[in-house]
């Protein structure tokens, strides 16, 4: 299994609801990421997470949090979103060991996120 | 400060033809790792590949070969005989190799590569 799978695809929300997007690896990676993207431009890093442990919060919101429950799980819980918010949410993974980080990301198809 | 510059936002071949696309980048550091990925029209990120700072020795896989030039900071990638399901961004990316990088990966703007038939 060499692939990253993310639920929903797509996602519509108001501004006071709370939601949540889910990714999934089974490559035995420790490294999972969270990357917000919006249209012609490319992903910005939000979160990664390296043995569970999340390790950058590249500065994001308090109304995006992450969880890592376990090796092969990564969720962003949403809450009271804004509409600039809506994006394209791509999660990925990487065998990276716990020193250095210099292998490839594996990414998911992304979660199509609307804020209304 | 790192960077990377793909100076081209778009470009438009007909099938067949041979295209390349450009990557720059800067860097501080004498050890770091370049990639190159495909974003086809459903939105997944797809690796086409990985080079570290050490290994300039080009890479040709079936259509696709990178030249990487450290005297120019250039990465730069070639499809040749192109065909329509190239049409994709293509990212160039930079990661530097470090305790606690998070393997944080640098992208550059993207090249929109349109084939036509």
């Amino acid at each position: 299994d060499t692939e990253v799978t993310q639920t929903p695809k797509h996602l519509v929300m108001g501004m006071t609801n709370k939601k949540s997007l889910k990714c999934e690896q089974h490559m035995g990676h420790r490294a999972m990421y969270w990357y917000k993207q919006k249209a012609k431009k490319p992903p910005e890093l939000m979160f990664v997470y390296s043995y569970e442990k999340l390790s950058i919060n590249e500065s994001v919101p308090s109304r995006f949090s992450p969880e890592c429950p376990n090796s092969s799980l990564l969720n962003l819980h949403l809450h009271a979103l804004q509409p600039e918010d809506s994006a394209l949410y791509l999660c990925a993974s990487s065998p990276n060991t716990q020193e250095y980080f210099y292998n490839e990301q594996f990414f998911g198809p992304g979660t199509r996120l609307t804020v209304l | 400060a790192q960077k990377v510059t793909q100076a081209q936002t778009e470009i438009s071949v007909v099938e067949k033809e041979d295209v390349t696309l450009d990557c720059v980048y800067e860097t501080r550091d004498t050890t770091y790792y370049l990639f190159w990925y495909k974003q086809p029209p459903s939105g997944e990120l797809v690796f086409l590949i990985r080079r570290n700072s050490f290994d300039e020795q080009n890479e040709i896989s079936g259509r696709y070969s990178w030249n990487f030039q450290k005297s120019t900071s250039s990465f730069n990638f070639t499809i040749t005989a192109s065909q329509v399901v190239d049409s994709a961004v293509y990212f160039c990316a930079l990661s530097e190799i470090g305790y606690n990088q998070g393997g944080k990966l640098i992208f550059g703007q993207g090249t929109e590569l349109s084939v036509k038939p």
